[in-house]
């Protein structure tokens, strides 16, 4: 099936360093959506992102819906040991079929 | 935020046996619910879109006499994997749209995680 491009594929980065990661895409979405898979759990939303050029924050974490309509960004600030794991985008033109990026795995070295 | 509930998390079976996995959504009325499969490493890969009251939408390579798909309200969809084989063995994640007032997002179930011996 279908996949988006997501980058870095993994990452080992210092406690306390900031993180950024992005997602590209063939075509225009009108939503992208990030999510944070623990091993062996189900995909938890981080951030939902409706508008081109949409800035977002949750806590240390802050998404942008980019310009093009094709991509996406997720930065982490102050990383801390719990923030590992794997990090996915998702987005969708509009029929709520999400495709998938192919994941950031993160790891945090305290 | 909005839950979703899949059951069981895991299970074993024997293979050329059939299993079911519930998805529900415990607190909004979801009209499509989504099934993905994941193997390890990888990303999700949808599987199946489950229409309230309507045939599923299979993705392209995907068996539907084999992966059942019904959506009998709008609070469960299951999926039964029928004569599973050991290639069946995979995380199984639903996820469900709510019908409104939770924005144009998905909400994940738990996944389940199904060996086939």
């Amino acid at each position: 099936g279908q996949q988006l491009n997501q980058s870095p594929q993994s990452m080992f980065i210092q406690e306390g360093e900031d993180v950024s990661m992005n997602c590209t895409s063939s075509s225009i979405f009108n939503t992208w959506l990030w999510y944070k898979q623990d091993p062996g759990e189900g995909p938890v939303l981080l951030i939902a992102l409706y508008k081109a050029g949409e800035l977002t924050s949750n806590g240390r974490l802050t998404a942008q819906f980019g310009i093009t309509r094709k991509d996406s960004f997720l930065n982490i600030s102050a990383s801390i040991p719990s923030d590992v794991g794997i990090y996915f985008c998702a987005g969708t033109s509009g029929t709520y079929k999400y495709i998938f990026g192919t994941g950031t795995r993160l790891k945090v070295l305290a | 935020g909005a839950v979703v509930s899949q059951h069981p998390s895991w299970v074993i079976c024997k293979s050329g046996t059939s299993v079911k996995i519930e998805c529900r959504s415990l607190d909004f009325q979801a009209t499509t619910m989504f099934w993905y499969r994941q193997f390890p490493k990888q990303s999700l890969m949808l599987m199946a879109t489950s229409n309230e009251g309507s045939k599923a939408t299979y993705e392209q390579g995907v068996e539907k006499d084999k992966f059942l798909i019904n959506h009998a309200s709008l609070t469960l969809s299951t999926l039964t994997v029928t004569s599973a084989h050991p290639e069946d063995s995979s995380f199984y994640i639903c996820s469900a749209r709510a019908r409104q007032g939770f924005g144009n997002t998905i909400y994940f179930g738990e996944g389940s995680w199904l060996t086939v011996v």
